[in-house]
């Protein structure tokens, strides 16, 4: 059974914090996605990486997939209010469009 | 572009009831999925269809649950009977097939079960 685990899987921190979180998996995955999740509302696709050691950086947040493809991470620097909310890492193997979804990451940003 | 349509947005039912829920994908978009998503937790897979065949259904609980996409547009998730764990958020999501792999959700459907 694949798993990703995700860690921390609570977070709360002040403004202007920087904060990393982390997506592990013992599986090797052809593509990982990073999405967020406000309440109420589904989750919202932020990234996908696809090589090993590829890194994509959107604004104040850096997202490296591991050269072995089987972990990821998620660094927010200087984290705003509206960063709050879940942070999902789903991978996906090869041949295949079945999603795996991580265990999930809340993230509370303090003004 | 409009995105992945479902309704209702909520449902409240006593177990042991039907509920039906439906999803109308972004157009063009050849797989839809269907997942479960306990309070706090990630979403989990329950079924996937590609045009109207289905890919994988392992963990949809074919006693109770039943999913179709007749026309291979828009699909209907459906349980009967409900049960009290059955209280979570149904999220439709579609992708279009290709090297993206790249899905967008719906906004879901909470269901409380009394």
């Amino acid at each position: 059974t694949q798993l990703l685990e995700q860690s921390p899987q609570f977070l709360s921190i002040q403004e202007g914090e920087n904060l990393t979180v982390y997506c592990n998996s013992s599986s090797v995955f052809s593509s990982l996605q990073w999405y967020r999740q406000e309440p109420g509302e589904g989750p919202v696709l932020l990234v996908t990486v696809v090589t090993g050691g590829e890194v994509k950086k959107l604004k104040r947040l850096t997202f490296q997939f591991g050269d072995a493809r089987k972990d990821s991470s998620l660094h927010i620097t200087a984290a705003q209010p509206g960063d709050t909310g879940l942070y999902l890492c789903a991978g996906t193997t090869s041949g295949t469009y079945k999603y795996i979804f991580g265990t999930g990451t809340r993230l509370k940003v303090l003004a | 572009e409009a995105g992945v349509a479902q309704s209702p947005r909520y449902k409240i039912i006593e177990k042991r009831q039907s509920v039906a829920f439906w999803c109308n994908p972004i157009s063009g978009h050849a797989t839809l999925y269907w997942y479960q998503q306990i309070l706090g937790q990630g979403p989990k897979l329950l079924i996937q269809f590609q045009n109207n065949g289905v890919v994988d259904d392992s963990q949809l609980p074919k006693d109770r649950f039943s999913a179709e996409r007749l026309k291979g547009v828009d699909s209907t998730l459906k349980i009967q009977p409900a049960k009290l764990e059955d209280s979570a958020v149904y999220l439709c999501a579609s992708s279009a097939l290709g090297q993206t792999y790249e899905q967008y959700f719906g906004p879901g459907t909470r269901l409380t079960v009394t």
